[in-house]
């Protein structure tokens, strides 16, 4: 079965410093990846996802991330974080049936500091 | 509709009362799916809709918890005798066919509280 490992559970930065969420899974093919953000009192929002071809992708709000199979990683980044990135952000893989179930990580609280 | 639609936003019930959470995912979206969110356990997969059967119920914690979906469309997640441990935020999500590369849409959620 597969798993999705964040080791971050709250990180803290600076406004306008340069982000970087980790995010591990195990899968033994080649997964489907997605980052999720979640706002305070908000449902899911889908930043990105992979699944084949470049192994940089380009999401949202300037987010992007890089699939590493060699490292069983997926790390969500962002050259320069503004306050209203704040939010907990969601790494998640599906892969093993023929539709989208996702398994998430637990999950990385972003404070953002002015 | 424009989003996925859940009701009520916070539902707040004794133990033993039986519970209804309705989901109303985005018109012509086939796939539908129900998750839980509560602390400690993260973002749980309960059980996936297509159309208005569900090949998968997986997730479902026990024979207390059940779903269905009429017309392609509404879900309610019914929750029986309902406990303290089901204290969660239901969140539902849909996507247009299903498919594994398919971004989910999902719904702000029911935060329910079990006294």
């Amino acid at each position: 079965a597969q798993s999705v490992t964040q080791p971050d559970i709250h990180i803290t930065v600076s406004e306008g410093a340069s982000l970087e969420l980790r995010c591990n899974y195990s899968y033994g093919a080649t997964p489907y990846l997605f980052w999720y953000v979640q706002s305070p009192g908000q449902g899911l929002q889908l930043l990105l996802k992979y699944f084949s071809g470049d192994t940089l992708v380009q999401g949202i709000k300037g987010f992007e991330a890089e699939f590493k199979r060699s490292q069983s990683s997926f790390n969500l980044r962002k050259p320069s974080v503004h306050w209203s990135d704040a939010a907990e952000y969601f790494c998640a893989v599906a892969g093993g049936t023929s539709y989208g179930k996702l398994t998430f990580g637990q999950g990385t609280i972003l404070t953002v500091h002015p | 509709g424009a989003g996925v639609s859940q009701s009520p936003s916070n539902k707040v019930t004794e133990k033993g009362k039986d519970v209804e959470l309705r989901c109303d995912p985005i018109s012509g979206h086939t796939a539908l799916y129900w998750y839980r969110q509560s602390l400690g356990q993260g973002l749980e997969f309960l059980i996936y809709f297509q159309g208005n059967s569900a090949p998968d119920k997986s997730g479902l914690p026990s024979d207390r918890f059940s779903a269905e979906r009429t017309g392609g469309s509404v879900s309610t997640l019914t929750i029986q005798r309902t406990q303290q441990e089901d204290s969660a935020v239901y969140l539902c999500a849909s996507s247009r066919l299903g498919g594994t590369n398919e971004k989910l849409f999902f719904g702000s959620g029911t935060q329910l509280s079990v006294l």
